[in-house]
């Protein structure tokens, strides 16, 4: 089973600046079938990047992802204050499509 | 548009078992991949399973290995998830998600609650 690691656990930021958050593979994700979402409480996981780095339908273009391997980056250009949430990357290049722990983006 | 609604959730002793269901609408079904995700109170994502278009092939999460089933009924657009042996550790929301072949979940039900307590 591939093992993903998230960091940080939490990042404080103010609206407008720039969030960059990692995500690592125990083992190389084949073709790349690494995406992020985005969840706010209470509501459901929205994809935002699959492929590593295609934004998924409707996704504000803020919002980018890069990597390739074990090693992914999921940035976001200038934070908007609907963007504060918990992000979490997932991995679907094997028959168990495991999760990271997740990334908290909270407000300075 | 795509929906998801789930059900089935509610309060079950430890050992016993739960069937949840999720109906879908606003796209082809049968065309479609299918996952159930769980979220225990205050916690990560965790992937439980998935079942292929066609039900030709399911995965399931080594914590629930042996004990869920995940299946579908293309003729009624509904998936479901057995979940038997239920212990603590199954207290979650459980999400279904449909994704296309090769492709992560896209769109996401709101989850139902499941309480595994005596």
């Amino acid at each position: 089973e591939i093992v993903l690691t998230q960091s940080p656990g939490t990042l404080s930021l103010s609206p407008g600046e720039r969030a960059t958050l990692s995500c690592g593979a125990s083992q190389t994700i084949s073709n790349n079938y690494l995406a992020w979402y985005q969840q706010k409480p209470g509501q459901a996981p929205r994809l935002l990047i699959y492929g590593a780095s295609s934004r998924a339908t409707g996704i504000p273009d803020r919002f980018s992802g890069s990597g390739s391997g074990t090693d992914f980056t999921l940035t976001i250009s200038r934070l908007e204050p609907e963007d504060f949430a918990v992000y979490y990357c997932q991995q679907y290049g094997s028959s168990s499509f495991t999760f990271g722990p997740g990334t908290k983006v909270d407000i300075k | 548009q795509v929906q998801l609604v789930e059900s089935g959730g509610g309060v079950v002793q430890p050992g016993r078992s739960l069937r949840l269901s999720c109906a879908a609408s606003g796209f082809s079904f049968r065309s479609f991949g299918m996952h159930w995700v769980r979220q225990a109170p205050g916690k990560g994502l965790e992937w439980v399973a998935v079942i292929w278009y066609d039900g030709s092939n399911e995965y399931y999460a080594d914590s629930v290995k042996g004990r869920f089933t995940i299946s579908r009924d293309n003729s009624r657009n509904t998936l479901y998830l057995q979940m038997n042996s239920l212990r603590s550790d199954d207290t979650a929301v459980y999400f279904c998600a449909r994704a296309p072949l090769w492709a992560p979940p896209d769109y996401w039900g709101q989850g139902t609650l499941v309480i595994v307590s005596s």
